[in-house]
């Protein structure tokens, strides 16, 4: 079955720029999302990438896609404090369900 | 655009008791609906999935007579979790999709705020 791995923590100062991995098994996946989800609330759709695209930039936000590799990634230019919290990327493949990775709690410092 | 409210955020009930989760979609007709359950400090679980007029899709694992579906309208789901007890006790979360099960294309899920659901 699809299996989708995120590392479950990052801490980042104000300021810099945080980056999110997700690496996915389903080569066959069409779109990959990134979905933000801040404490006790559901989850909120930030971006979304086509599985024939490599790279989409969207304000402060850069999704890389490496298909060879089944690697994604979420960049954050300029973070905020007001980004800390849960990030998951997950997949979609064919399908409307989605996959989910196991969520990367980031951290912001002021 | 693409509002979806889950009803109520939180509920505290006796054990036994049978609780009733509500989601709407606010602005667009939901062909399809999903339920989530969230244990803490981890990812979501998908529950069931239900297209408009239709059953409700089980994954496995998840009780069917423990944990109705409804999916009745183009805007509403319903699941009512039956004799709850407290390791029915989770975070539930609701999405919405206008594109139907199978479907293929950009048919992004919006997600409600979810309902803490605690059994005593």
């Amino acid at each position: 079955g699809e299996d989708v791995e995120q590392s479950l923590f990052l801490s980042v100062r104000e300021g810099d720029s945080s980056v999110i991995n997700c690496t996915y098994t389903d080569s066959s996946s069409t779109y990959l999302y990134w979905y933000k989800q801040e404490p006790g609330a559901g989850l909120q759709l930030l971006t979304y990438i086509f599985s024939n695209m490599d790279m989409k930039q969207d304000q402060r936000l850069t999704v890389l896609l490496n298909k060879k590799d089944k690697h994604l990634s979420l960049r954050i230019a300029d973070t905020q404090t007001g980004d800390s919290a849960i990030y998951f990327c997950a997949e979609k493949s064919g399908a409307n369900n989605l996959f989910f990775g196991t969520g990367t709690r980031l951290t912001v410092i002021p | 655009g693409a509002v979806v409210s889950q009803h109520p955020s939180w509920v505290i009930c006796k054990s036994g008791t049978s609780v009733k989760i509500e989601c709407r979609s606010l602005d667009f007709q939901a062909t399809t609906m999903f339920w989530y359950r969230q244990f803490p400090k981890q990812s979501l679980m998908l529950m069931a999935t239900s297209n408009e007029g239709s059953k409700a899709t089980y994954e496995q694992g998840v009780e069917k007579d423990k944990f109705l579906i409804n999916h009745a309208s183009l805007t509403l789901s319903t699941l009512t979790v039956t004799s709850a007890h407290p390791e029915d006790s989770s975070f539930y979360i609701c999405s919405a999709s206008w594109g139907r099960t199978g479907g293929f294309g950009y048919q992004p899920q919006h997600f409600g705020d979810g309902t803490r659901l605690s059994i005593l």
